[in-house]
């Protein structure tokens, strides 16, 4: 499993972009990338993924590089109901490997 | 569509004591995983189960424990309570496709138990 390595917290405010920065160097070929929301006494929700370039929800952005050693969550024009812990997840497509979760970059957002 | 439930959502506990956990997933769902969530751990998986079967497990002491029903309902035991087993007890369920390669599927999770152990 490809270890991630992502900011510790992050602060922004409202109606600014946010950009979350994911690191995993050793990323293998048939890795995907995920990222999960997760709300204060809440489980964690997913929010987008992807294996190249550039993906796009009604949420937010994933852009990875053509490298993929990395890759930037973005969520666009960013409320106080932002503020949230976001996971980076890199794994591969077996459906029977598990799934590990990281520290997370708690994300806080100010008026 | 209904989401994943798990009760109780709170659970208070003495040292020494056993609890049991309880997680419905989703209607059509038949692959269920569990994680315990500390502040100081973060999320950490305890072990996944589909058609009954356990297939996955993280690395946690052997008083930790599952099983899960004809229906995809999931049951975690854990025996012999310590002081640091209190935690959020996250329960996700997924679909399960056969075949692949594919990416690994969306995980919805429920609200969890937050289990206190005095």
């Amino acid at each position: 499993l490809a270890k991630t390595t992502q900011p510790i917290s992050m602060d922004s405010y409202e109606g600014q972009e946010v950009n979350i920065t994911c690191s995993h160097n050793n990323i293998a070929t048939n890795d995907y990338i995920t990222w999960y929301q997760q709300f204060p006494s809440q489980g964690p929700r997913f929010i987008i993924q992807g294996y190249k370039t550039k993906v796009t929800n009604e949420v937010a952005s994933l852009f990875i590089p053509a490298d993929r050693k990395s890759s930037t969550l973005s969520l666009p024009r960013v409320s106080l109901s932002d503020t949230a812990v976001y996971y980076c997840l890199v794994g591969p497509m077996n459906r029977d490997d598990k799934i590990i979760f990281g520290k997370g970059t708690r994300l806080h957002i100010l008026p | 569509k209904a989401g994943v439930t798990q009760t109780p959502r709170y659970l208070i506990k003495t040292r020494g004591q056993q609890v049991t956990l309880s997680c419905s997933p989703i209607s059509g769902h038949r692959s269920v995983s569990w994680y315990q969530q500390t502040p100081g751990q973060g999320l950490q998986f305890l072990f996944e189960y589909f058609s009954e079967t356990q297939r996955n497990k993280g690395n946690f002491p052997g008083r930790f424990s599952g099983r899960q029903f004809s229906n995809s309902r999931s049951e975690m035991n854990v025996s012999t309570l310590e002081l640091g087993d209190s935690a959020l007890y996250l329960c996700a369920s997924s679909l399960a496709r056969r075949g692949g390669p594919h990416p690994r599927n969306e995980q919805f999770f429920g609200p969890g138990t937050r289990l206190t152990v005095l």
